[in-house]
């Protein structure tokens, strides 16, 4: 089955400085690649995705890459600011389910 | 986009009970997902949950201590069977639609004591 591994597991920049998380999955079935935050106590919201036929993506701050041949994906996050503190999680999505990679505690320092 | 409305928010039961887990969905999907999150980690798949016919568990996971419904397109409940206080832990149900975004129930936090 799909496994999704993620890094760096914990991150910390100065705040207006970039983010890059990166993830790599197994699973050549896999077509759809969402991210999510999830602030402490809540359920994990999207922030963006990217389909298998696509190589970026990009939405005003935030940007995801994916090289499906060698099955990894990234996610970018510029002018970073407090608000940005979170986990993220990638994810891998074959037809029938989604896998989750293990989390990136991000925070940022004002 | 979907709604899920997911109860219990929280519980605190005794060693060797059951809790059942509710989920509905504000339209109907073809599968939900049912998850579990430990305190500070990532969401770990349990079950996808298919109307009309029975759950498929991920490696880990089995029916009887996880035992799934899904009487129809918008509602299915996990039941946590012999609880021990290793199965303290948030668990979530989930529908994506059309394989795109996925959307989250609340979450029921589960305390064994």
């Amino acid at each position: 089955g799909e496994n999704v591994e993620q890094h760096p597991s914990t991150l910390s920049v100065q705040e207006g400085d970039s983010a890059v998380i990166k993830c790599t999955y197994s699973d050549s079935a896999s077509n759809y690649f969402p991210w999510y935050k999830q602030e402490l106590g809540k359920r994990p919201q999207l922030i963006i995705d990217i389909r298998s036929n696509v190589g970026e993506k990009k939405d005003q701050r935030i940007a995801v890459t994916l090289n499906k041949t060698a099955k990894h994906f990234s996610l970018h996050i510029t002018e970073t600011q407090p608000e940005d503190s979170a986990v993220y999680f990638c994810a891998a999505s074959p037809p029938d389910k989604v896998i989750f990679g293990p989390g990136t505690s991000l925070s940022v320092i004002p | 986009s979907a709604v899920i409305s997911q109860k219990p928010s929280r519980d605190i039961c005794q060693r060797g009970t059951s809790l059942t887990i509710q989920c509905q969905v504000d339209s109907q999907v073809t599968m939900m997902f049912w998850y579990r999150q430990q305190p500070g980690q990532s969401l770990t798949l349990i079950a996808t949950a298919n109307q009309g016919s029975e759950a498929t568990y991920e490696s880990g996971f089995v029916i009887d201590k996880f035992p799934i419904s899904r009487p129809n397109l918008t509602f299915s409940t996990l039941t946590v069977s012999n609880m021990s206080p290793e199965d303290s832990s948030i668990y979530l149900c989930s529908v994506a639609p059309m394989n795109t975004e996925a959307f989250f129930g609340q979450g029921t936090r589960l305390t064994v004591v």
